[in-house]
């Protein structure tokens, strides 16, 4: 069965030091996004993309954060300057675009990020 | 933009019972409500959605119902099952491409043998 695929699954990082995440999505999904979950709440959109074009970045905090999809298959998620606030879990999902209405999003295991 | 807001946050249930979440949406052109079922350690895991052309959907031993002019959605677990355990996640969104999930607050959900 097809999967997001995320990496690494576990990151322990100072403050100040920058960090990445790698997430490749299930093939053929053209709309990726990347969710932080804080510990004990719902996901939270940082960015959406629609193949290589960001679509939404509304809720990415852009001085520290950025993401890429650069061929429009996997993307990276970058924080730098990393910051204690930023311990979470980041989850990556894709979906298919579906004509007339939303498809269904598939979410990988994630990425559970401690800045110390 | 959209607010879901979800209750109960916590719901401990015998097993064999049912068991209830809610959910309420602000955005009247939400149209697709996505049910997500999280374990520890991982990530949602899509579980029954329904979309806004439907009142009611069921997969077994979970049903969704959807109630368009009270804004408002529900999950339905009936006979639960220990390994119903998990924190359940109800989600809603405008639909067309380029729309998000706007996620609730969770619900961790509890079956005692």
């Amino acid at each position: 069965e097809a999967e997001v695929a995320q990496s690494p699954r576990y990151k322990i990082t100072e403050k100040s030091q920058a960090v990445a995440f790698w997430c490749d999505p299930i093939s053929g999904h053209a709309t990726l996004y990347w969710y932080r979950q804080i510990l004990g709440q719902g996901p939270e959109l940082l960015v959406q993309f629609q193949d290589e074009s960001v679509v939404d970045d509304s809720q990415l905090p852009k001085d520290r954060f950025s993401a890429e999809r650069l061929k429009g298959v996997d993307s990276t998620l970058k924080i730098q300057p990393a910051e204690l606030g930023d311990s979470a879990m980041y989850l990556c999902a894709s979906s298919l675009p579906q004509t007339g209405g939303f498809g269904e999003a598939f979410f990988g295991q994630g990425t559970r990020l401690t800045v110390v | 933009g959209e607010n879901v807001e979800q209750h109960p946050s916590t719901l401990s249930v015998q097993e064999g019972d049912s068991a209830v979440i809610k959910c309420t949406y602000s955005d009247s052109a939400s149209n697709y409500f996505p049910w997500y079922k999280q374990e520890l350690g991982k990530g949602p895991q899509l579980i029954i959605d329904i979309r806004s052309n439907v009142g009611e959907k069921k997969d077994q031993r979970i049903a969704v119902t959807l109630n368009k002019t009270a804004k408002h959605f529900s999950l339905h677990i009936t006979e639960t099952q220990p390994e119903d355990s998990a924190v359940y996640f109800c989600a809603a969104t405008k639909g067309a491409a380029g729309n998000k999930l706007t996620f609730g607050g969770g619900t961790r959900v509890l079956v005692k043998p």
